[in-house]
């Protein structure tokens, strides 16, 4: 079956530690998102990429990094900067070319701190 | 912020009643989506509507568009407790890279 898989479902992190979330595709879609989820708000988004080796940063970029080298992958690092980093991560991903299309998601990586 | 707004934040019905949510953005737009999110879960696509369109249907959902008020409605026909979840709006701002997703309604159908 086609579609997104993040891991882990679950993730702490220590004061000063980098974590990085997994998001991997086989829908063979070009873009890929991430959002962050806060209780009871919509989606921020983080970062997104339209192609390998290209991405851009959302509205909420900052204490985080992202790598886009293969069009299957997207992982998201939190960094220590990242000062609130509890929060519900979702990644999608969506075909390009035409407008319209739907985005698809993962089910999510809930992280929290210790 | 591009982010709309849903309202109400939370609605409760019997089931086989219908629910009705709405969603207000901020800009122009090509087409407006909408997509249901079970608790803990990722969110599912449930129907797109374009800028050109004003009403659309799929099975008990219907979905209507009003791009001179920056408004869209959600209407869940005969609802069950399947439905419970969070709705959410998402436009995709005029640019087609990024989507601006609302705050959510979440939906209770109590059985």
């Amino acid at each position: 079956d086609g579609g997104i898989t993040q891991s882990p479902k679950y993730l702490f992190r220590k004061e000063g530690q980098n974590v990085t979330l997994s998001c991997e595709q086989n829908l063979n879609h070009d873009a890929m998102y991430w959002y962050r989820q806060d209780p009871g708000q919509g989606l921020r988004l983080i970062y997104y990429s339209q192609i390998v080796n290209d991405f851009q940063k959302g509205d909420i970029a900052e204490g985080y990094s992202v790598s886009r080298e293969k069009k299957e992958s997207f992982p998201l690092t939190v960094t220590s900067a990242q000062k609130n980093p509890t929060a519900f991560y979702l990644c999608a991903s969506t075909q390009t070319g035409r407008q319209g299309q739907p985005q698809h998601f993962g089910d999510g990586t809930r992280l929290s701190i210790l | 912020s591009q982010q709309g707004e849903e309202d109400p934040q939370a609605l409760s019905i019997q089931e086989g009643e219908n629910a009705t949510m709405n969603c207000s953005y901020k800009t122009s737009i090509n087409n407006l989506q909408w997509y249901r999110q079970n608790s803990g879960r990722g969110l599912v696509h449930l129907i797109l509507i374009r800028s050109n369109e004003r009403e659309k249907h799929s099975g008990r959902l219907r979905v209507t568009l009003d791009t001179s008020k920056k408004s869209s409605s959600l209407l869940i026909t005969a609802s069950r407790a399947a439905d419970t979840a969070s709705y959410f709006c998402a436009t995709d701002g005029n640019t087609g890279n990024q989507f601006y997703f609302g705050t959510g309604t979440s939906l209770t159908v109590i059985p």
